[in-house]
């Protein structure tokens, strides 16, 4: 069984701090997502990896894929209020995707 | 373009009654996929389906299905209700490729209460 595991759980940062979340898994996957996720609306898509030390930079997000496609981390720098919400990663397997127990950001003013 | 749609956004039903959901994915999208979400377990996969075939299905019971139309939108049923599938239904459409899934875009999901 494909498992992903997130972690930390729970992040509460002050603004302009940097955070780093990280997403691991035994298993090899061809493509690992990452996606942000607010109360009441469905999960968007930030990014994708297939490249196993690829590394894609959005604005104040760094996403990184490990070498061996096992993992992979997000981070943040200088956070802000509008960060805040629910993280997760989602490793593509066989036309579905495997969803990480997800990381909650909140980042206070 | 529009987003993928979901119908209806609120539902609720009784232990044993049966439910479908209702998927329109983005214009051009043939592969859709379901996903369930739960404060306890979060998102897990159900089924997805490309050109009206299910390519892959998750560790559900029955109770759950699913089908997909012509035009690519796509429902899901779940019958005999229990207290357990009150959840968050999550529909998502991707292009779909040959090999696999690609990146997928939500909709806004139905929140489902079974009392």
């Amino acid at each position: 069984t494909q498992l992903l595991e997130q972690s930390p759980q729970f992040l509460s940062i002050q603004e302009g701090e940097n955070l780093t979340v990280y997403c691991n898994s035994s298993s090899v996957f061809s493509s690992l997502q990452w996606y942000r996720q607010e109360p009441g609306e469905g999960p968007v898509l930030l990014v994708t990896v297939v490249t196993g030390g690829e590394v894609k930079k959005l604005k104040r997000l760094t996403f990184q894929f490990g070498d061996a496609r096992k993992d992979s981390s997000l981070h943040i720098t200088a956070a802000q209020p509008g960060d805040t919400g629910l993280y997760l990663c989602a490793g593509g397997s066989s036309y579905k995707l495997i969803f990480g127990s997800g990381t909650r950001l909140l980042v206070r003013p | 373009k529009a987003g993928v749609t979901q119908t209806p956004r609120y539902l609720i039903k009784t232990r044993g009654q049966q439910v479908t959901l209702s998927c329109s994915p983005i214009s051009g999208h043939r592969s859709v996929s379901w996903y369930q979400q739960t404060p306890g377990q979060g998102l897990q996969f159900l089924f997805e389906y490309f050109s009206e075939t299910q390519r892959n299905k998750g560790n559900f019971p029955g109770r759950f299905s699913g089908r997909q139309f012509s035009n690519s939108r796509s429902e899901m049923n779940v019958s005999t209700l229990e207290l357990g599938d009150s959840a968050l239904y999550l529909c998502a459409s991707s292009l779909g490729l040959r090999d696999r899934v690609g990146e997928q875009f939500f909709g806004p999901g139905t929140r489902l209460t079974v009392l």
